[in-house]
Formats: C-alpha cells, sequence, structure tokens
C-alpha cells in the first residue's frame, strides 16, 4: 500500500451503530488530521494529531471519538450519529506543521439512516 | 485567522481552452498557498503550491498558478484543458502556527 489509506470506503449505520473509521498512511509522516466534507461547504477540519498528540479539536461534538495509537494510524470511533453527520470523512497526513502539504486518503462516504 | 474565497461555484470550458480559476485570501503577512483536486468519489490531490520565491509556480498535470500579493489571489490556470481535468478544485492557504483553510470549491465541466 502506498499514500493514505482509508476503511471503510463506504459506511451506512443507523443512529444508535458505533462504528469506526480506519486512516493509515505510508508516507513516514507525523501529523495526521480528520476532515469533514459536506456537499458545497467548505472541508470542516475536525481534529489534528502531531507525534501521536492531539493538538487541535475544533469544537467537534463527543459523539466523534478520534484515536491516534501511532503516527501511522488514525481512527475515528463514531457513537449515537445524527443524519446530518452524514458527508464524506477524509484523512490526511504530513510532516509536522501547518506549512506542509497534506496528502489525503480517499474518503469513506458515510451515511447515517 | 486566515481565510480563502473561490468566486465561482462551477465553471464550463471547452475541450482544449484555456482555464483560470479564482482565488482570494485574507491573511496578514505572506500565506502558504495550495492547489488541491478532487476527481468524484476520490480524496484531494495537491497540484501545486507557493511557500515564497518566484510568484510563477508549475504544477503537476499542466498546471500553474500566480501569487499577487497586491491582489491577495492565488490564481490557477492550465492553457489547453483534457477531459480529464472535469473536477472539482480547492484552494487552501495555511500560516505558521495555524491550520490549513480551504475554500468552498469550484467544480471544472469539461465539454467535447
Amino acid at each position: 500500500e502506498t499514500g493514505v489509506t482509508q476503511t471503510p470506503r463506504h459506511l451506512v449505520m443507523g443512529m444508535t451503530n458505533k462504528k469506526s473509521l480506519k486512516c493509515e498512511q505510508h508516507l513516514g509522516h507525523n501529523a495526521m488530521y480528520w476532515y469533514k466534507q459536506s456537499a458545497k461547504k467548505p472541508l470542516e477540519l475536525m481534529f489534528v494529531y502531531n507525534f501521536k498528540e492531539q493538538t487541535e479539536n475544533n469544537s467537534v461534538p463527543s459523539r466523534f471519538s478520534p484515536e491516534c495509537p501511532n503516527s501511522s494510524h488514525l481512527f475515528l470511533h463514531l457513537h449515537t450519529l445524527q443524519p446530518e453527520d452524514s458527508a464524506l470523512y477524509l484523512c490526511a497526513s504530513s510532516l509536522a506543521g501547518p506549512s506542509y502539504e497534506q496528502y489525503f486518503g480517499p474518503g469513506t462516504r458515510l451515511t447515517v439512516t | 485567522a486566515q481565510s480563502v474565497t473561490q468566486p465561482d461555484i462551477h465553471i464550463t470550458v471547452s475541450e482544449g481552452a484555456s482555464l483560470e480559476l479564482r482565488c482570494n485570501y485574507s491573511y496578514g503577512a505572506t500565506p502558504y498557498l495550495f492547489w488541491y483536486v478532487q476527481s468524484p468519489g476520490q480524496g484531494l490531490q495537491l497540484l501545486l503550491k507557493y511557500f515564497s520565491g518566484d510568484t510563477l509556480v508549475q504544477g503537476i498535470k499542466g498546471f500553474e498558478a500566480e501569487f499577487k500579493r497586491s491582489q491577495s489571489s492565488f490564481n490557477l490556470r492550465k492553457p489547453s484543458v483534457h477531459w480529464s481535468d472535469a473536477a472539482e478544485y480547492f484552494c487552501a492557504v495555511g500560516a505558521p502556527a495555524d491550520k490549513l483553510s480551504f475554500g468552498a470549491g469550484t467544480t471544472v465541466t469539461v465539454r467535447a
């Protein structure tokens, strides 16, 4: 595998389910990000991890819980979601620091029913 | 905090014609500027970036962008568009010790 991979690519879940999104980067980066992409809206940064430590939580509801066990893996645990949480969730990685370009995974298309 | 505006929501261009996508940013100092492209069902791919130096930046897939400080702009151009350039394009601005801010995107449709 190369670049940034995300699994699953598509996920349909009910509002009472618990599921997790997985992201893995094979680029030797030390910063990882979760973004939410909704139709016709700018990308919304959700979380940032630098060297496994969370450095940014952009006022994300607690029903989204990130986990970064090491610099190569990032998870987003989901529980009790709402229909408005349906979106494309993108993972990205970079060298630590905002001036470095971010490399994105293909995203997970989440539908909450 | 910095911000980005992409004034054009949707642009249609004929194959072989030139393309220019506009990006205006708001930031007090020299920002870091990026253009990304997103094909349907895919993540974002970096086209090019500007940090400093030459204000005309060359990227992948034949794209270039010009940084104009006086106009707070970083417009993306391609001299001759191919059908495979149909996608959504995002401008982003970053700053030291701050996160990237993305524009809302411009959708490009290429007609034969």
